[in-house]
C-alpha cells in the first residue's frame, strides 16, 4: 500500500525559509522507476507543480520558483525533503507530496497534504 | 494563471454527459501525454485518468479521456452526483527553460 505523508510548520514567518518532510511507505526511494513530486494549491486556487527528484538524484524544479527551492532524499528515511527560502504571505497553500513515475511522469499517489500559511 | 487552459465551470444533471477540455500548447499537450485529477471537496486530487486516455484500478469506465494535437478532453457519462468535484488536467512541458509539470486552471464541476 503506498503512502505520502507530509509534514513541517503551520506557520512561517515572512522571509523565513519553509522545510517541508514527505515520508513515503509502499515503495523505495531506491527505486529506478519511481520519484517523488511537491505540488502547492493556494486557498480556492489551483494546483501549482514546484519540484521532483528521482532515484538517480534527477531534479527539476519549477522555472519560476527554482531560484528558492531545493529539493533533497534521504533513502535510507524514505524521506524527500523540500526547502523553499524568503516565503511570502503569497505563499500561503496547501503542500502536496506525490509519488512521481518515472516513465510517464505521472502523480499516482498523493499525500493528504499540510496547509502552510505565512504571517507574521 | 494556468499554462493549459480549462473552463473555470461546468455543469450538468444526473444521468447526463459532460465534457471538460484542455487547451495547451505544442511544448506541452502537443508532444506529451496528458493526465487528469479529480479532486472533491477537502481532499487531495486523485489520479483520474493517465497517458491521456489510460484509466487507474478502481476509476468507473464512465470517465474518459481524449487528446488531439494541442487540446484534451475529459468525457463524464452517466452523472452521478458524486462526480461534484474540482477536475485539473496536467502534462508535461518542454520548454526552453527546462522541464515543468504545468496543470490546467481546474474546472469545478457542478451536478444540478
Amino acid at each position: 500500500q503506498v503512502t505520502l505523508k507530509e509534514s513541517g510548520p503551520v506557520l512561517v514567518k515572512p522571509t523565513e525559509t519553509l522545510t517541508l518532510t514527505c515520508t513515503v511507505s509502499g515503495f523505495s526511494l531506491s527505486n529506478a522507476r519511481m520519484g517523488v513530486s511537491w505540488i502547492r494549491q493556494p486557498p480556492g486556487k489551483a494546483l501549482e507543480w514546484l519540484a521532483h527528484i528521482f532515484s538517480n538524484d534527477e531534479k527539476s524544479y519549477s522555472t519560476s520558483l527554482k531560484s528558492r527551492l531545493t529539493i533533497s532524499k534521504d533513502t535510507s528515511k524514505s524521506q524527500v525533503v523540500l526547502t523553499m527560502t524568503n516565503m511570502d504571505p503569497v505563499d500561503t497553500a496547501t503542500y502536496y507530496c506525490a509519488r512521481m513515475r518515472y516513465f510517464d511522469r505521472t502523480n499516482d499517489y498523493w499525500g493528504q497534504g499540510t496547509l502552510v500559511t505565512v504571517s507574521s | 494563471q494556468s499554462v493549459l487552459t480549462q473552463p473555470p465551470s461546468a455543469s450538468g444533471t444526473p444521468g447526463q454527459r459532460v465534457t471538460i477540455s484542455c487547451s495547451g500548447s505544442s511544448s506541452n499537450i502537443g508532444s506529451n501525454t496528458v493526465n487528469w485529477y479529480q479532486q472533491l471537496p477537502g481532499t487531495a486530487p486523485k489520479l483520474l485518468i493517465y497517458s491521456n486516455n489510460q484509466r487507474p484500478s478502481g476509476v468507473p469506465d464512465r470517465f474518459s479521456g481524449s487528446k488531439s494535437g494541442t487540446s484534451a478532453s475529459l468525457a463524464i457519462s452517466g452523472l452521478q452526483s458524486e462526480d461534484e468535484a474540482d477536475y485539473y488536467c496536467a502534462a508535461w512541458d518542454d520548454s526552453l527553460n527546462g522541464p515543468n509539470v504545468v496543470f490546467g486552471g481546474g474546472t469545478k464541476l457542478t451536478v444540478l
